[in-house]
């Protein structure tokens, strides 16, 4: 069975500094990632979503991500966040194309400080 | 495009009371909707798989006959909470799939008194 680990519970950045949000995954085949946004109450967005091809992904809002087969991860990043970006973020995982039952991950809630 | 309503977004009810949670994809048709449960700060919770035309799939620890899922068209599927307790007490959001991802909804907060 497919699991996805987030490591960081809670990360706090200062608005304008960098972001990455790590992301672990394990799976037999080649999976199928996703990353999604949650601000309070609210239902999830997608940021991006990988299947095949170049393994770094853009997103929106500025956000990307990396796939990368050999440590098993796929961490999102951000040159320079926003303080709307504070939220929830959560990675998931998704089996072959087709089959859409994804696995999420934990969750990072992220804070921005002025 | 690729909008997914949940209704009601938020619903207070007294203790062996049932609700009816609706989702629907406006724009598209969801040949799978997929039903999660999200206790607070943390991670969603998959509940159970409906495909159109067919009985759902729960997931293992999940009450079928607690948690009703009806999925009677491509763009609308229904949980019922039967005979709720406090501790069904979440927020339940919904999405939907035409093929290959998930469109999600924007949640319902329910409060079992």
């Amino acid at each position: 069975a497919q699991s996805v680990t987030q490591p960081d519970i809670h990360i706090t950045v200062s608005e304008g500094a960098s972001l990455e949000l790590r992301c672990n995954y394990s799976y037999g085949a080649t999976p199928y990632l996703f990353w999604y946004v949650q601000s309070p109450g609210q239902g999830l967005q997608l940021l991006l979503k990988y299947f095949s091809g170049d393994t770094l992904v853009q997103g929106i809002k500025g956000f990307e991500a990396e796939f990368k087969r050999s440590q098993s991860s796929f961490n999102l990043r951000k040159p320079s966040v926003h303080w709307s970006d504070a939220a929830e973020y959560f990675c998931a995982v998704g089996m072959n194309f087709g089959n859409e039952k994804l696995t999420f991950g934990t969750g990072t809630r992220l804070t921005i400080i002025p | 495009g690729a909008v997914v309503s949940q209704h009601p977004s938020w619903v207070i009810c007294k203790s062996g009371t049932s609700v009816k949670i609706e989702c629907r994809s406006l724009d598209f048709q969801a040949t799978t909707m997929f039903w999660y449960r999200q206790f607070p700060k943390q991670s969603l919770m998959l509940m159970a798989t409906s495909n159109e035309g067919s009985k759902a799939t729960y997931e293992q620890g999940v009450e079928k006959d607690k948690f009703l899922i009806n999925h009677a068209s491509l763009t609308l599927s229904t949980l019922t909470v039967t005979s709720a307790h406090p501790e069904d007490s979440s927020f339940y959001i919904c999405s939907a799939s035409p093929r290959g991802e998930q469109f999600f909804g924007p949640g319902t907060r329910l409060t079992v008194l």
